[in-house]
């Protein structure tokens, strides 16, 4: 089956630097949300698309913009690259069927900012 | 807001053992509770999930969880342990409704020894 896909697996950054995170969801999937993990920390909600108009928003720094394109995939934009922004970012998708949502996780881009 | 609580960081278990992984919940009426499965620099892999109905669920790998609505919680467990089940476990936490966010819980690290 098919799953969620993320590119780049890893990045490597130096700070002061932008980045950008791809996500394409399982296909037929409508919404797109992204986590941030710390190292040995629980994911951390982000901000999420469903059909293309943002849903909801977490803690995203006002550095990071994201969005979500018609073809359903998703980018995340992150500017000023701190130290603190290392971390492992997942993309998840779900197809919404009457609210009974269950979210895919892809492998994660892991971002290392030097 | 709903949050998610596992009292235990690190549990150690022989090979062959019976496994539980406690999960409570804070929130005003039923959430949708999920477990997922992480190995070491990996992604989030859905181990199970319940919205409603049967308080009993089976997922994959032979696990099972049971949703207490008097104890709000949705403990997972295994009745006999593989080497390869050690990996670090989230439960979470989504509101039902369009495109919820999840809430992790700050995750168990399951050590198995042979």
């Amino acid at each position: 089956a098919a799953g969620v896909i993320q590119s780049p697996r890893h990045l490597i950054k130096e700070k002061r630097e932008t980045a950008t995170l791809k996500c394409y969801p399982i296909p037929r999937h409508d919404t797109v949300y992204w986590y941030q993990q710390g190292p040995g920390q629980d994911p951390q909600f982000l901000i999420s698309f469903y059909e293309k108009m943002q849903s909801d928003k977490g803690s995203i720094p006002d550095r990071f913009s994201a969005q979500q394109f018609s073809d359903y995939h998703s980018e995340l934009n992150m500017s000023s690259l701190e130290l603190g922004d290392s971390a492992l970012y997942f993309c998840a998708s779900s197809q919404t069927q009457g609210a009974r949502e269950t979210q895919y996780f892809g492998p994660g881009t892991r971002l290392l900012v030097l | 807001a709903q949050s998610v609580t596992q009292p235990d960081i690190h549990i150690t278990v022989s090979e062959g053992a019976s496994l539980e992984l406690r999960c409570n919940y804070s929130y005003g009426a039923t959430p949708y509770l999920f477990w997922y499965v992480q190995s070491p620099g990996q992604g989030l892999q859905l181990l199970l999930k319940y919205f409603s109905g049967d308080t009993l669920v089976q997922g994959i790998k032979g696990f099972e969880a049971e949703f207490k609505r008097s104890q709000s919680s949705f403990n997972l467990r295994k009745p006999s342990v593989h080497w390869s089940d050690a990996a670090e476990y989230f439960c979470a936490v989504g509101v039902p409704g369009t495109a919820s966010k999840l809430t992790f819980g700050t995750g168990t690290r399951l050590q198995v020894t042979l």
